[in-house]
């Protein structure tokens, strides 16, 4: 079992640019978890998928942030007209299901925007 | 809102020496907290849950809950150089019980 795989590890880009961070969740597992660490917040919950399907989406940012999850071996964070304010540590988590059970992380991507 | 707050925030020990954590919350009715150790660049390794007040061991690392003081410890019995990161305090409520609240991170620093 590889774990949670998260592309790239490292991206940096220029402001206004695109970004899209990919998530392969650990096989088997049903739910999905977006999450960004940073210096100043912490560790802070973005998104959530269970079976596919967006459950909760509160803690992403109104604009420029989307998540999907196509089919369930992936799931990516899209951010749109990337700024220097989006460079953070983007983690992502699996779970057999949703509920209390233990999340899997993954490595993270470290996104630094110019 | 759950607050979940960590001190201190950087901490130095000498290797073999007792190293202790803190973290408080302020929601009483949270029911699951666990310990994450984070290395630099690699991800959360869990290395100890607790459910219950109590106390609960895993090989070198214990957590203490008492949650009547909305405190969870953890306790780092003969730390090595190879512990050196950042320690990381989860809580959860039963209410959307997948969301997990982190707080901001204890630097451990283990010297040799």
């Amino acid at each position: 079992n590889a774990g949670v795989i998260q592309t790239p590890r490292h991206k940096v880009t220029g402001k206004g640019q695109e970004a899209t961070l990919w998530c392969e969740p650990i096989s088997g597992h049903s739910a999905v978890f977006w999450y960004r660490q940073t210096i100043v917040q912490g560790l802070e919950f973005l998104t959530y998928f269970r079976n596919q399907a967006p459950i909760d989406d509160s803690g992403m940012p109104k604009e420029r942030f989307s998540a999907q999850m196509p089919n369930q071996s992936h799931s990516t964070l899209k951010i749109q007209s990337t700024q220097p304010q989006d460079s953070a540590v983007y983690l992502c988590a699996s779970s057999l299901t949703g509920g209390n059970y233990e999340q899997y992380f993954g490595p993270g991507t470290r996104l630094t925007v110019l | 809102q759950q607050k979940v707050q960590q001190s201190p925030e950087s901490l130095t020990v000498s290797e073999g020496a007792m190293a202790s954590l803190n973290c408080t919350f302020s929601d009483g009715t949270s029911n699951n907290f666990r310990w994450y150790r984070q290395h630099s660049a690699k991800g959360l390794e869990v290395l100890v849950s607790i459910f219950s007040d109590g106390e609960k061991e895993e090989g070198r690392f214990t957590a203490h809950l008492n949650r009547a003081n909305l405190h969870v410890s953890l306790h780092i019995r003969e730390p090595q150089p190879s512990d050196s990161a950042v320690y990381l305090c989860a809580v959860r409520t039963d209410t959307n019980a997948y969301k997990v609240i982190f707080g901001k991170g204890t630097h451990l620093h283990v010297l040799p």
